[in-house]
């Protein structure tokens, strides 16, 4: 199976700050390849799908990019309300796992 | 509104089962796939299963640490995904969404049913 594993684990920025978290796959998974924003207390929330489409409603402050290993989650200016844990996630074929996780609080 | 709602989930003890149902609103559920997402508490996200529309044959998937022990299953009639759990463990505690896949990834999530696996 194909493994997902992020960088940094957690990550403390300052508000209006640029905060890039990295994602690897074990494999190549093309551009099948999706962000997830997980504040505390809540629900996960679809940030970007095919590596680098921003689903609708979602700040133009996040960007994805990458293709098949290496992909990438920029938030360009760090606002009060981004704290939360920040997922990646293969959807291609099962097993659809996710990244452990990148925390991200202000400084 | 386009929504999921999760119900079921209780207190078992280990060894014991477990049904989670998960109604949907709001879109056409019968040609959605449906997974189940697991978090056990301060912990991530662990992919759970996955049921394929009619379409696809009604297809299903599960994680390696469920395989045997959980079962997908939908009624399109009634809008709703179910999930199975037998055999469960102390390690199967945690809060259970259920969600959609499309194009999109999965798009959208319910606010997730609490399971506590205790003797």
């Amino acid at each position: 199976d194909i493994q997902m594993t992020q960088s940094p684990s957690s990550l403390s920025a300052s508000v209006g700050d640029r905060v890039t978290i990295t994602c690897r796959a074990s494999q190549g998974i093309s551009n099948y390849l999706a962000w997830y924003q997980q504040k505390p207390g809540k629900v996960p929330k679809l940030l970007i799908y095919a590596a680098s489409t921003l689903q609708s409603g979602v700040p133009s402050r996040f960007s994805g990019s990458g293709s098949g290993t290496d992909f990438t989650l920029t938030i360009s200016s760090l606002q009060p309300e981004d704290v939360a844990t920040y997922y990646c996630q293969k959807y291609n074929s099962a097993p659809f796992t996710f990244g452990p996780g990148t925390k991200v609080d202000i400084k | 509104e386009v929504q999921l709602v999760e119900s079921g989930g209780g207190l078992v003890q280990p060894g014991g089962s477990l049904k989670l149902s998960c109604a949907a609103s709001g879109f056409t559920f019968s040609g959605s796939a449906m997974h189940w997402v697991r978090q056990a508490s301060g912990k991530g996200l662990e992919w759970v299963g996955r049921i394929r529309s009619k379409a696809n044959s009604y297809a299903t998937a599960y994680a390696a640490s469920v395989k045997g022990r959980f079962t997908i299953s939908r009624d399109d009639s009634k809008n709703t995904a179910y999930l199975q759990m037998n055999s469960l463990k102390t390690e199967d505690t945690a809060v259970y969404y259920c969600t959609r896949h499309r194009s999109n990834a999965f798009d959208i999530w319910g606010q997730g049913t609490m399971v506590t696996v205790s003797s």
